[in-house]
């Protein structure tokens, strides 16, 4: 069974200083791993993906993820937060089931606040 | 904007009646699925199109619920009988056919039941 875990529902960083927003994942085979994000009233928006290949991926925004077998983790990151970087973030693994209809598993997300 | 859309944005319900929303995915997408997300939590998978043919269900569809694509482009949702616990956002995303790509997501519909 496929699952995420995201262990911290808020973090607050102050803008200008690095951002972590952690993920772990349980998944049989390898895995698929996603970052979304959620603004108010809005749709929730593809940040990046870890498919294969290099452990660290670039994706929107400035943000980038660090993809790491041993640990089943795949943190969000960005070296310099932004107040408008202020929203909800999931962490999402793709399921697979026989019929591959390849649906989204997400964790609960993590409200980030960027202080000015 | 090519995006996903749906409708309508906001549904007040009384308790018992029927309800239907629609989603538009990005139109070259041939995957299509329906999620719902309650507060404080992510979106909980519940049906995946894949062009006209409903390939699979959650559990957490029950009966009083069904969904349709019927000419593989837009697709509907319906619950009966709507009860309190039916209160959530629902999403639907579309998709590019190849299995890793990512799914992009409409705005929702917001269903509060009365």
């Amino acid at each position: 069974a496929q699952s995420v875990a995201q262990p911290e529902d808020q973090v607050n960083v102050a803008e200008g200083n690095p951002l972590t927003v952690k993920c772990t994942y349980s998944v049989s085979g390898n895995p698929y791993l996603f970052w979304y994000v959620q603004y108010p009233n809005r749709g929730l928006q593809f940040l990046l993906k870890y498919i294969t290949g290099d452990n660290l991926v670039k994706g929107s925004y400035g943000f980038e993820a660090e993809f790491n077998k041993s640990q089943t983790s795949f943190h969000l990151k960005k070296p310099s937060a932004l107040v408008s970087d202020s929203a909800l973030y999931f962490c999402a693994v793709r399921g697979r089931n026989q019929t591959g209809a390849n649906n989204l598993f997400f964790g609960t997300g993590t409200r980030l606040t960027v202080i000015p | 904007d090519t995006g996903v859309s749906q409708n309508p944005r906001h549904k007040i319900t009384k308790r018992g009646q029927n309800v239907t929303f629609r989603c538009d995915p990005i139109s070259e997408h041939n995957r299509l699925y329906w999620y719902r997300q309650t507060l404080g939590q992510g979106p909980e998978f519940l049906t995946y199109f894949q062009n006209e043919a409903q390939l699979e269900k959650s559990r957490l569809l029950s009966d009083r619920f069904s969904a349709e694509r019927p000419k593989g482009s837009f697709s509907t949702l319906e619950i009966q009988r709507t009860e309190q616990g039916d209160s959530a956002m629902y999403l639907c995303a579309s998709s590019h056919r190849a299995s890793y790509n990512e799914q992009f997501f409409g705005p929702g519909t917001r269903l509060t039941v009365l």
